[in-house]
C-alpha cells in the first residue's frame, strides 16, 4: 500500500528565501506524485505532477519538485518565496494499482515573513 | 467555468440530524470523490464514483452515503449526524476513470459542525 510523509506541519521562510517543502513516499509500485495547494477557504489547486520521464517538474507559481526514486523522495521548492505563497501544500501520491485513490499527506502551512 | 460547485457552504446540524450535500461539476470529468478535511489528518476519502452508475467506498464511509444521481451530480447524505463528522467536506472530480495518473478539480468545501 502506498503512504505519503510531509516532514513538518509548519514551516516560516522570509519574502525572498528558498522554499523546501519536503514529501517522502512508499510504494510498491512505480508512483504518480502530485503537490497541491489550498489558499484559506478555498479547496486544493494543482501545483505540479509527476508522472513518468522527466524527474524535475516545473508547475504554476514557480514551484518545482525533483522525484528521486533512491531516496523516495517528492520535494517541492521555490526560490524565491512571496508573500501570495503562504497557503498549506499538500503531496498526494497515487498508483496505477486499481484503486482509484489518491493517498494524501497531512500538509503543511507555509508562512511567509516579511 | 464554474468546475466544481458545492452546496451548502456552511450548515450547523444537531445530533441525529440528517443532511445532503450536494455536488455537481461541469467538466464532463467521469469521476467524482468526497473527501474529509480534518486538522493534521489531510484529506481522506468517504466514497468515490469512477463513473455514472458506480459508487465505492473510500477509507472513511461509515456514517455516510452517496448518490451518483448523473455524470454532473454526486451528493453525500449523512443520516444520523454526530459530533465526529464536524469537519469540512470537499468533492471533487477527474477527466480519467483511472484516478492514478489524472488531477483533481476540487471545489470550496462545506464547512460542517454537528453540535
Amino acid at each position: 500500500a502506498q503512504s505519503v510523509t510531509q516532514l513538518g506541519s509548519h514551516v516560516s521562510v522570509s519574502e525572498g528565501a528558498l522554499v523546501l517543502l519536503r514529501c517522502n513516499y512508499s510504494s510498491s509500485v512505480p508512483p504518480y506524485l502530485f503537490w497541491y495547494v489550498q489558499y484559506p477557504n478555498q479547496g486544493l489547486q494543482l501545483l505540479l505532477k509527476y508522472t513518468t520521464g522527466a524527474t524535475l517538474v516545473k508547475g504554476i507559481n514557480g514551484f518545482e519538485a525533483e522525484f528521486k526514486k533512491s531516496e523516495t523522495s517528492f520535494h517541492l521548492t521555490k526560490p524565491s518565496a512571496h508573500m501570495s505563497d503562504a497557503a498549506e501544500y499538500f503531496c498526494a501520491v497515487s498508483t496505477p494499482s486499481g484503486t482509484y485513490k489518491y493517498i494524501f499527506g497531512t500538509g503543511t502551512r507555509l508562512k511567509v515573513l516579511a | 467555468n464554474a468546475g466544481v460547485t458545492q452546496t451548502p457552504k456552511f450548515q450547523v446540524l444537531k445530533t441525529g440530524q440528517s443532511m445532503t450535500l450536494q455536488c455537481a461539476q461541469d467538466m464532463n470529468h467521469n469521476s467524482m470523490y468526497w473527501y474529509r478535511q480534518d486538522p493534521g489528518m489531510g484529506l481522506r476519502l468517504i466514497y468515490y464514483s469512477a463513473s455514472e452508475g458506480t459508487t465505492d467506498k473510500g477509507e472513511v464511509p461509515n456514517g455516510y452515503n452517496v448518490s451518483r444521481l448523473n455524470k454532473r451530480e454526486f451528493s453525500l447524505r449523512l443520516e444520523s449526524a454526530a459530533p465526529s463528522q464536524t469537519s469540512v467536506y470537499f468533492c471533487a472530480s477527474s477527466e480519467a476513470q483511472r484516478t492514478y495518473n489524472s488531477p483533481l478539480h476540487f471545489g470550496n468545501g462545506t464547512r460542517l459542525t454537528v453540535t
